[in-house]
């Protein structure tokens, strides 16, 4: 099947810095990537649609000036997370669908620790 | 939007026995149905789908069946081992998966040994 990547897989980072988080898929083209975000011991809940060529699409109470969502070529989407403060630490996940099932590919996630 | 609803957020099971997880949701256009498996720090891991033009699919121990008209799916495992044991989660969305999934919450099946 399709592989996503994500790096890094773990960053620890001190309040007010930004983390750039990079999703990429490695064997196939994505014009459409999506970023979730898991809390401990909760679910996985869509943060923003990254579009190739064009702006991210957010969901509701996402703030699109402290996620910023970049989808500059067909196989990477990066989210920078900026003035990050702990209560942003979490669990990032991208996923992309792939042709012609649109199964979707989950990349092995990011956990985000901001102290 | 789509809104799913899973129950129960806890199941314990006797291994060997089986496991049944539901699901409901709200909006009519989903069409794709998918069912994913998570062990702790790790990503989904996709263990079966349905589409909405079938109302039952079955892979060895696992199936899953949808109800179009009551907008309910649901899980089957049989035969349950203690392999089994992780946080299961449905989820749906429109245009055949093309569109962002929205999750259910969750549910932590332990299977006892």
């Amino acid at each position: 099947g399709a592989v996503v990547s994500q790096h890094p897989s773990w960053v620890i980072c001190k309040s007010g810095t930004s983390v750039k988080i990079e999703c990429r898929s490695l064997d196939f083209q994505a014009t459409t990537m999506f970023w979730y975000r898991q809390f401990p011991k909760q679910s996985l809940m869509l943060m923003a649609t990254s579009n190739e060529g064009s702006k991210a699409t957010y969901e509701q109470g996402v703030e699109k000036d402290k996620f910023l969502i970049n989808h500059a070529s067909l196989t990477l989407s990066t989210l920078t997370v900026t003035s990050a403060h702990p209560e942003d630490s979490s669990f990032y996940i991208c996923s992309a669908p792939d042709r012609p099932s649109y199964e979707q590919y989950f990349g092995p996630g990011t956990r985000l620790t901001v102290t | 939007g789509e809104n799913v609803e899973q129950h129960p957020s806890t199941l314990s099971v006797q291994e060997g026995d089986s496991a049944v997880i539901k699901c409901t949701y709200s909006d009519s256009a989903s069409n794709y149905f998918p069912w994913y498996k998570q062990e702790l720090g790790k990503r989904p891991q996709l263990i079966i789908d349905i589409r909405s033009n079938v109302g039952e699919k079955k892979d060895q121990r696992i199936a899953v069946t949808l109800n179009k008209t009551a907008k309910h799916f649901s899980l089957h495992i049989t035969e349950t081992q203690p392999e089994d044991s992780a946080v299961y989660f449905c989820a749906a969305s429109r245009d055949t998966g093309r569109r962002a999934l929205t999750f259910g919450s969750g549910t932590r099946l332990q299977v006892q040994p």
